[in-house]
């Protein structure tokens, strides 16, 4: 299974990019990157998925560079609803055997 | 869809109580999961499901038992709660097991164990 590091916290100012790097080295052929938001309280919520190069959704950019080994969440223009933990899990499954990590807390301040 | 639902919302037990955590999905998912998140933590799974009948054991799945007689609910039992199972826990489905299929996570319980 891939080992993942991301930062432990981050700070932003509302109307900001906030960009997360998540390092993946030992990444398989057959392993997604997938991220998820959790607000405090609350369940985590699927963001965005990709396998290889750029994703783009209604919420955040994902960019997967050719050698798979990091990829970097794109957040643009955050606002203060913005704030919540940030989960980077790589794999192809099982899902109960890929790890949620401490993820990255992004505060947003006005 | 509602998606997956789970209750109660919040619980305090005395040490030694029982009680059963119910989680129900209507996204007619096969596969479904608890997990446990400790303050400041990531989540670690305890049981998962997948399908009406099977289950296993997780990372954490000592003092917890499970069934799945349907294919909606999933419920998660505590015997003889004890302290350390103060947490948050999170029920969560899945169409299928893996990427590029993506997990859906309920609001969650929180369960004190004084």
């Amino acid at each position: 299974l891939a080992k993942t590091t991301q930062p432990i916290s981050m700070d932003s100012y509302e109307g900001q990019e906030v960009n997360i790097t998540c390092s993946h080295n030992n990444i398989a052929t057959n392993d997604y990157i997938t991220w998820y938001q959790q607000f405090p309280s609350q369940g985590p919520r699927f963001i965005i998925q990709g396998y290889k190069t750029k994703v783009t959704n209604e919420v955040a950019s994902l960019f997967i560079p050719a050698d798979r080994k990091s990829s970097t969440l794109s957040l643009p223009r955050v606002s203060l609803s913005d704030t919540a933990v940030y989960y980077c899990l790589v794999g192809a499954g099982p899902w109960g055997k890929l790890q949620f990590g401490a993820g990255t807390q992004v505060v947003v301040t006005p | 869809n509602a998606g997956v639902t789970q209750t109660p919302k919040f619980r305090i037990l005395k040490i030694g109580q029982s009680m059963t955590l119910q989680c129900t999905q209507d996204m007619n998912h096969n596969y479904m999961y608890w997990y446990r998140q400790d303050p400041g933590m990531g989540l670690k799974l305890i049981y998962y499901s997948v399908g009406a009948g099977i289950t296993d054991k997780g990372e954490v799945p000592n003092g917890y038992n499970v069934s799945r007689s349907t294919t909606e609910d999933f419920p998660l039992r505590l015997e003889l709660a004890a302290p350390s199972q103060t947490s948050v826990y999170f029920c969560a489905s899945s169409l299928s097991g893996g990427a590029p299929d993506t997990q859906y996570f309920g609001p969650g319980t929180r369960l004190t164990v004084l």
